[in-house]
């Protein structure tokens, strides 16, 4: 099992640019979170997926985007870059339960974006 | 969201049991305890979770107040590995079922001494 894969591991992207990262889930998993996580910070939810919509979104701006494929793989797109955006995104995976019982996250190595 | 209160920082030393503290004094009914950790320059990996009942996994054990209002991660024999950020994380199972957002604070960092 490859666990929650990430793609590009880095990238050097410059200001006001358009930047797209994916993420494939852990087998079995239907569920994807991204998070953004700035330099000594812990992770920020930005939004999560489900069923090809998104069903939760955290306090990011439009310019964060998302899209989630019928093979429950995902990417986040962020436009317009800022400086501000330099961080680690994560993506998470998980099943999707219904009831009141609760279940762990396999987060991916992350992708380290850099806004020049 | 509930949120939790870690100290910023707790060194051990390699092969002796660890407990890292966290309090939650407004957790809610159905507020599951998490506990996740994240070694440098990885992503975050699970470590545990629990609702009322202390817990044992192969990785850690958590033991709640009865109040629920602390919980406590116990390594059981640290080593050079466990040196890590370790998050104490309250989840609402009611918003959203088990896929609600995981809120990370600040976390707890462990050193382990040689």
């Amino acid at each position: 099992d490859a666990g929650v894969t990430q793609s590009p591991t880095h990238l050097i992207k410059t200001r006001g640019q358009q930047v797209t990262l994916r993420c494939s889930p852990k087998s079995g998993h239907d569920t994807v979170s991204w998070y953004q996580q700035a330099l000594g910070q812990g992770p920020q939810f930005i939004f999560q997926y489900y069923e090809e919509e998104e069903r939760q979104r955290g306090n990011f701006p439009d310019r964060f985007s998302g899209h989630q494929f019928p093979n429950y793989s995902s990417e986040l797109n962020v436009n317009a870059l800022l400086l501000g955006d330099s961080a680690l995104y994560l993506c998470a995976s998980s099943s999707n339960l219904q009831g009141w019982e609760d279940t762990e996250a396999f987060f991916g190595q992350g992708t380290r974006l850099t806004v020049v | 969201d509930a949120k939790t209160t870690q100290p910023n920082s707790m060194e051990s030393n390699e092969e002796e049991p660890v407990h890292l503290p966290c309090n939650h004094s407004t957790i809610s009914g159905t507020d599951y305890i998490h506990w996740y950790r994240q070694l440098p320059s990885q992503g975050p990996e699970y470590v545990i979770h629990g609702l009322t009942s202390n817990v044992n996994n192969r990785m850690a054990s958590l033991a709640i107040a009865e109040d629920r209002k602390s919980s406590t991660l116990i390594l059981h024999r640290a080593t050079l590995r466990d040196a890590a950020v370790y998050y104490c994380i309250l989840r609402d199972v009611e918003i959203a079922g088990a896929n609600s957002k995981l809120t990370f604070g600040k976390g707890i960092t462990l050193s382990v001494r040689p």
